[in-house]
């Protein structure tokens, strides 16, 4: 299995609703990464897990909450969202942090919309 | 800091005819360079990195660190070859961030 999976695909939720976007891999990739993508503008790094452990998180919210169980899985849970948060939230994963040149494998994506 | 520079959001370019998308970044410490590629209704995946110096789908990318740039060529365009290009970049060891440029469409006419 060499793909990035996310669910749900679509995502509508109102501000005050609490949601889940999930991850997988079975790649035995040990990083693993959150990505926000505006319309027509590049991924934006969000969080990057490390060994099932948080490694970078890049100043977000805290109405976005990562979360890695173990090292094949990746959520990311929302609380209290703003219509402004609506985005494709992708997930990656790669082999490892810390060494040069691993590749980073993109899921589809989640589009989320915050009514 | 680092950053990313694709100065084309649209490039439009015959078939067979050659293509170059230029990237330029700024980065004060030893990057890696890579250019992701998204085709119509697929994923955002790898095309290709400096560090391995080899050729993808007929594509190439030469780091100049000179002239801080990583442009994408290839001699001879293919329809196939219409896609969002991204060219990004990643910091020294243990600065793990992926900065993405704003990404150049290129478009290539029959």
């Amino acid at each position: 299995d060499t793909e990035v999976t996310q669910t749900p695909k679509h995502l509508v939720m109102g501000m005050t609703n609490k949601k889940s976007l999930k991850c997988e891999q079975h790649m035995g990739h040990r990083a693993m990464y959150w990505y926000k993508q505006k319309a027509k503008k590049p991924p934006e790094l969000m969080f990057v897990y490390s060994y099932e452990k948080l490694s970078i998180n890049e100043s977000v919210p805290s109405r976005f909450s990562p979360e890695c169980p173990n090292s094949s899985l990746l959520n990311l849970h929302l609380h209290a969202l703003q219509p402004e948060d609506s985005a494709l939230y992708l997930c990656a994963s790669s082999q490892a942090v810390g060494s040069r040149s691993y590749e980073q494998y993109f899921g589809p994506g989640t589009r989320l919309t915050v009514t | 800091a680092q950053r990313v520079t694709q100065p084309e959001k649209l490039l439009s370019v015959f078939k067979g005819a050659p293509v170059e998308l230029k990237c330029n970044y700024s980065y004060s410490g030893s990057p890696e360079l890579f250019w992701y590629v998204q085709y119509s209704r697929q994923r955002l995946q790898l095309l290709l990195r400096h560090i391995s110096r080899e050729s993808i789908k007929g594509f190439t990318a030469d780091l100049n660190k000179g002239e801080t740039s990583f442009h994408l060529k290839k001699p001879f365009a293919q329809e196939e070859d219409s896609a969002m290009y991204y060219c990004a970049l990643k910091g020294d060891f243990g600065n793990e961030k992926l900065t993405f440029g704003t990404g150049t469409r290129l478009t290539i006419i029959p």
